[in-house]
């Protein structure tokens, strides 16, 4: 498994405004992601971390809302730009080794005001 | 691609009864499928997976079942707690590619 933290837990955004969120895990991964999950809904996911390269994003995401960063195998940042009340969601950082499965943060809580 | 889909949405149980929830897959090729619990104000949590070799895996009092001919896939717990309360998402992948998750299901057992 992996023992993985985000920064913040949660937060009150004003809108306009931008939040950089971080992932920690505590040993080397293959791969990280982030995901969305709007309050009662599944997972979404917004795009693969690359370390030392561009995020990969899927369909309905874009670099400039949601740009990311992956400085080394063990962290990642997610901003959520300009935020909207319609971001507020919950941002989940999942971490997988090679061959093996994806493992999830605890989350970051969003609500924009 | 990929398209998961999870019944029920909803699911309430007597405490001791059992809970199946059940997940289709549509590509034919995916050969991993993890289950996972998320309780209230967590991230999910891997629970049990199994892989395409195998038909059946359990662990403990959860069992996931895998039928690749039907494409359609199941966890049944028995002998529920109230601490089994919880939203379970299946998904489904090629390992090593993109996770496609179903949309969940809330599972409430009644102490």
């Amino acid at each position: 498994s992996a023992v993985i933290s985000q920064k913040p837990s949660r937060d009150i955004c004003q809108r306009g405004t931008s939040l950089t969120i971080q992932c920690q895990v505590d040993s080397q991964v293959t791969m990280m992601f982030w995901y969305r999950q709007q309050p009662g809904q599944s997972l979404t996911l917004i795009a693969t971390a690359n370390q030392g390269s561009e995020a990969t994003y899927e369909s309905g995401f874009v670099i400039d809302k949601f740009p990311i960063s992956r400085p080394n195998l063990t962290f990642s940042t997610l901003t959520v730009s300009n935020m909207s009340p319609e971001d507020s969601s919950i941002y989940l950082c999942s971490v997988e080794r090679e061959g093996e499965t994806q493992y999830f943060g605890p989350g970051t809580r969003l609500l924009v005001l | 691609g990929e398209n998961v889909e999870q019944h029920p949405s909803t699911l309430s149980v007597q405490e001791g009864d059992s809970a199946v929830i059940k997940c289709t897959y549509s590509d034919s090729a995916s050969n991993y499928f993890p289950w996972y619990k998320q309780e209230l104000g967590k991230g999910p949590q891997l629970i049990i997976d199994i892989r395409s070799n195998v038909g059946e895996k359990k662990d403990q009092r959860i069992a996931v079942t895998l039928n690749k001919t039907a494409k359609h896939f199941s966890l049944h717990i028995t002998e529920t707690q109230p601490e089994d309360s919880a939203v379970y998402f299946c998904a489904a992948s090629i390992l090593g590619n993109q996770f496609y998750f179903g949309t969940g299901t809330s599972l409430t057992v009644i102490p």
